[in-house]
């Protein structure tokens, strides 16, 4: 079945150590995406990409970075994890057919922990 | 900037029994898109539904219909005859589309489904 999938299931880290976590699709979609999702809050939308067009959130702090080298992986950077980093973080596809009517994607998450 | 409010927390439905979920959005867009998705304990997020805001009626996919009112800026989702795999935490999402990309959606904070059995 074409999905997506996010590796690892569980990441933990410590303080100020880089970590990457990644993400992979079997559906050709044009258009990725990365969210975090802490407890109790609504996911969060840090940047996507439009083909190879990085497009960055406003409010994405600088210790998120990402990268898309083919279609099918995007991968999350965390240069510098705090302990304020410890979330969920999904990943998402979608088809950009003209509509925005086309649903998201997404992968289980990767759950990050920060020690 | 648009916000997606979902005021309840958690609900709690007795299975076969019918269930809605609210959710309000704040928007100055006349054109745009609302979801419901639904995410399973240790589960991926999996749409549930979608309205387009131009269309008047109500979307419907089996058991899950909304409730879509654009003057209220409200977007609720009925569950009939709910079931134990019904059981999840629900998102209520916007999507404005701007016709150069694909932009994310805005999410709420989601809601808290339980069935009893």
């Amino acid at each position: 079945d074409a999905m997506v999938i996010q590796n690892p299931r569980y990441q933990v880290t410590q303080f100020g150590k880089p970590v990457t976590l990644s993400c992979s699709q079997t559906l050709n979609h044009n258009v990725m995406y990365w969210y975090q999702q802490k407890s109790s809050q609504a996911p969060k939308l840090l940047f996507h990409y439009y083909d190879k067009d990085f497009n960055n959130e406003a409010d994405t702090p600088d210790n998120f970075q990402s990268r898309r080298p083919n279609t099918s992986f995007c991968f999350l950077d965390i240069r510098s994890p705090g302990l304020g980093d410890a979330a969920m973080y999904l990943c998402a596809t979608s088809r950009d057919t003209g509509q925005g009517n086309s649903p998201l994607h997404f992968g289980n998450g990767t759950r990050l922990t920060v020690t | 900037a648009q916000t997606v409010t979902q005021s309840q927390p958690e609900m709690s439905v007795q299975e076969a029994e019918t269930v809605t979920l609210s959710c309000t959005y704040d928007t100055s867009e006349s054109d745009y898109y609302l979801f419901w998705y639904k995410q399973p304990p240790s589960r991926q997020m999996i749409l549930v539904i979608r309205q387009e805001a131009y269309k008047q009626q109500n979307a419907t996919e089996n058991r899950f219909s909304v409730n879509f009112q654009k003057a209220a800026k409200s977007f609720s989702l009925k569950i009939s005859d709910s079931q134990l795999g019904d059981a999840a935490m629900y998102f209520c999402a916007y999507r404005v589309y701007s016709g150069g990309g694909a932009d994310g959606l805005t999410f709420g904070k989601g809601t808290h489904l339980i069935i009893q059995p």
